[in-house]
């Protein structure tokens, strides 16, 4: 069974700033891997794909990259609205990561 | 526009049935597989299930192996999940989801909160 770690916990930063997120997997997914946003009373919205393809309508501030066991959500200049909490999935057993909230500082 | 609406959540006693739907519209929802992901309250997200799109190929997390049942009508646009022998751990919102290229949930429902209680 593959398991996927998200690091941090929570970060805190400030709009403006770069958010960097990681996701890791016990074994290698290949690009197999999907990252969501959840906004709080929400249901979780498809960012990227395939590590790296963003989804139909999502910013470009938002970019994926990795492959194998170690991968990267990057949102190059956070807004108001990309306060959240972030999740990654892969194709194994349809496992999610624990999550990383992007909280304000 | 694609949209998944779920239904049928509610308070059950821990031991008890519940049947929960999610009626499809707005794309032909025969040829694409469906799933129930779960979010305990403030946790996580947890994959239950999983059913192709002819409804003979199914998944369960080992969480729910032999107590939920996973179906589809694609004469209704209409996913179902019977879930039996509920638990107080099996509390949560529940969500349809419709997945593609075999892992990933492009579409999601808005949840049926599930609380397992007595």
């Amino acid at each position: 069974e593959i398991v996927l770690t998200q690091s941090p916990a929570t970060l805190s930063l400030s709009p403006g700033e770069r958010a960097t997120l990681s996701c890791r997997a016990s074994q290698s997914v290949g690009s197999y891997l999907a990252w969501y946003q959840q906004k709080p009373g929400q249901a979780p919205r498809l960012l990227i794909s395939g590590a790296s393809n963003r989804a139909t309508g999502i910013p470009a501030r938002f970019s994926g990259s990795g492959s194998g066991t170690d991968f990267t959500l990057t949102i190059s200049s956070l807004e108001p609205e990309d306060f959240a909490v972030y999740y990654c999935q892969q194709r194994s057993n349809w496992a999610f990561g624990g999550g990383t909230k992007v909280e304000i500082k | 526009e694609v949209q998944l609406v779920e239904s049928g959540g509610g308070l059950v006693q821990p031991g008890g049935s519940l049947r929960l739907s999610c009626a499809a519209s707005g794309f032909t929802f025969s040829p694409f597989t469906m799933s129930w992901v779960r979010q305990a309250p403030g946790k996580g997200l947890e994959w239950v299930s999983y059913i192709g799109s002819g409804g003979t190929d199914i998944k369960y997390a080992d969480s729910v192996k032999g107590r939920f049942t996973i179906s589809r009508d694609n004469a209704k646009n209409s996913l179902f999940l019977q879930m039996n022998s509920l638990r107080d751990e099996d509390t949560a919102v529940y969500y349809c989801a419709r997945e593609v290229a075999g892992y990933f949930f492009d579409y999601w429902g808005q949840g049926t909160l599930v609380t397992v209680s007595s």
